[in-house]
């Protein structure tokens, strides 16, 4: 599987925006970029995911460089419910394999 | 509406005890998964469901772990003679098309003593 590469860990204030970049150089053509996120103590919670074009949906938005090898989610206002961990994964199909992801701690 | 559901939502069992968990997934979902995830660490994949296809047992790390599904509905996952290693938090999943959108339960908190 290829490898996804994120930041250990990101603070933001609330109601501000927040970027979470992610690294995937060796992505493949038929990879999807899948972001789901994890609040203490619940399961993860799917956020969104494209192939090639930016996406949005009322979550987050979704902004794929041009060759596909990086990635940035993007938290248009952090609310305190935000604080998580975001976890960047790639797969052509329904294995899903979660790394360490980011841990987003959201002050008030 | 409802969303999948785990039970139990904590189990401590002796090494050596058989243990079962149970998913029940969004109704009209056709697709099921099982992962883990031990402390500290990202999810690992166990197994797959869809429909009535053979199910994609690629994940289980050995034969004391098995799984089976009733059609679209609940699913049981089975782990024998359980180990200290099998300390984990056990997470169902499903969709309804394989691929994209995965829905998560709350998880199972399996403690081996």
């Amino acid at each position: 599987d290829a490898k996804t590469t994120q930041p250990n860990s990101m603070e933001s204030n609330e109601e501000e925006p927040v970027h979470l970049p992610c690294n995937h150089s060796t992505i493949s053509g038929t990879d999807y970029i899948h972001w789901y996120r994890q609040l203490p103590s619940q399961g993860p919670e799917y956020v969104i995911h494209g192939l090639t074009s930016n996406v949005n949906n009322r979550m987050a938005s979704l902004a794929i460089a041009e060759d596909r090898k990086s990635s940035t989610l993007i938290l248009h206002r952090a609310t305190l419910r935000d604080a998580a961990v975001y976890y960047c994964i790639l797969s052509d199909d329904y294995k899903l394999s979660f790394g360490a992801g980011t841990t987003v701690t959201v002050r008030a | 509406g409802a969303g999948v559901s785990q039970s139990p939502s904590n189990k401590v069992t002796e090494k050596g005890k058989d243990v079962e968990l149970r998913c029940d997934p969004i109704s009209g979902h056709t697709a099921l998964y099982w992962y883990r995830q031990r402390l500290g660490q990202g999810l690992e994949f166990l197994i797959y469901f869809q429909g009535n296809s053979a199910p994609d047992k690629s994940g289980l790390p050995s034969d004391r772990f098995s799984a089976e599904r009733t059609g679209e509905s609940v699913s049981t996952l089975t782990i024998q003679r359980t180990q200290q290693e099998d300390s984990a938090v056990y997470l169902c999943a499903s969709s309804l098309v394989a691929k994209y959108e995965q829905y998560f339960g709350p998880g199972t908190r399996l403690t081996v003593t």
